[in-house]
């Protein structure tokens, strides 16, 4: 029930497309709803986070889509560029309570 | 805002070695520090979570005997790698938040560990 399942694994997409990673979670606890952007060797960067009483979320090219009756939520990365090409983490936090981090996309963007 | 240092950045040291690294919020106050380790391809796997002033909580499976964190103030924390084994090499991530609530993470940039 603490897990947070990411899809798909491994991403490849054109320049100029749109990229979306999906994730999806039991626990109706959690209250907020991290992505985060990794490239090798570094460490996460928190790129945009929503919280449930929303369901869209946009800064810039990117947009997070919250369904909280399916307990669902998903990225989009419009106009993906090369430089997006990175790992990328969905996470879920109850509040008080560690984040729970979903197993992450690797996102690679053809130029 | 919300940066957080991380360093040493890489060790390379012999077996039985201990290393320790540190993690710093550099422009807030971190009520709570976490310390992950990170396989190639994998995701986060937290190992334990510290809390200023108290002792830290290890995640199941985690030897606090080997990894020893201390959390000393409001912006720093550290990781010991006590005797340390080839096992033990890996990329090693700290994190920080503002307070204990549903707030987000804000990630080091790793220590790279590799044990000789």
């Amino acid at each position: 029930q603490q897990q947070v399942k990411q899809s798909p694994q491994s991403l490849i997409v054109q320049k100029g497309g749109i990229s979306i990673i999906n994730c999806a979670y039991e626990n109706t606890a959690f209250d907020y709803f991290p992505w985060y952007q990794q490239f090798p060797g570094k460490g996460p960067a928190l790129l945009i986070a929503i919280r449930p009483d929303v369901s869209e979320k946009k800064e810039g090219r990117f947009t997070i889509s919250f369904n909280k009756s399916a307990k669902q939520f998903s990225l989009h990365i419009m106009d993906s560029q090369p430089g997006d090409s990175a790992t990328y983490f969905c996470a879920a936090i109850a509040g008080g309570f560690k984040t729970i981090f979903g197993a992450g996309t690797r996102l690679f963007v053809k130029a | 805002g919300a940066v957080v240092s991380q360093h040493p950045s890489r060790v390379i040291c012999k077996s039985g070695t201990s290393v320790k690294i540190e993690c710093r919020s550099l422009d807030f106050q971190a009520t709570t520090m976490f310390w992950y380790r990170q396989f190639p391809k994998q995701s986060l796997m937290l190992m334990a979570t510290s809390n200023e002033g108290s002792k830290a909580t290890y995640e199941q499976g985690v030897e606090k005997d080997k990894f020893l964190i201390n959390h000393a103030s409001l912006t720093l924390s550290t990781l010991t790698v006590t005797s340390a084994h080839p096992e033990d090499s890996s990329f090693y991530i700290c994190s920080a938040s503002r307070d204990s609530g549903n707030q987000p993470q804000h990630f080091g940039d790793g220590t790279r560990l590799s044990i000789l």
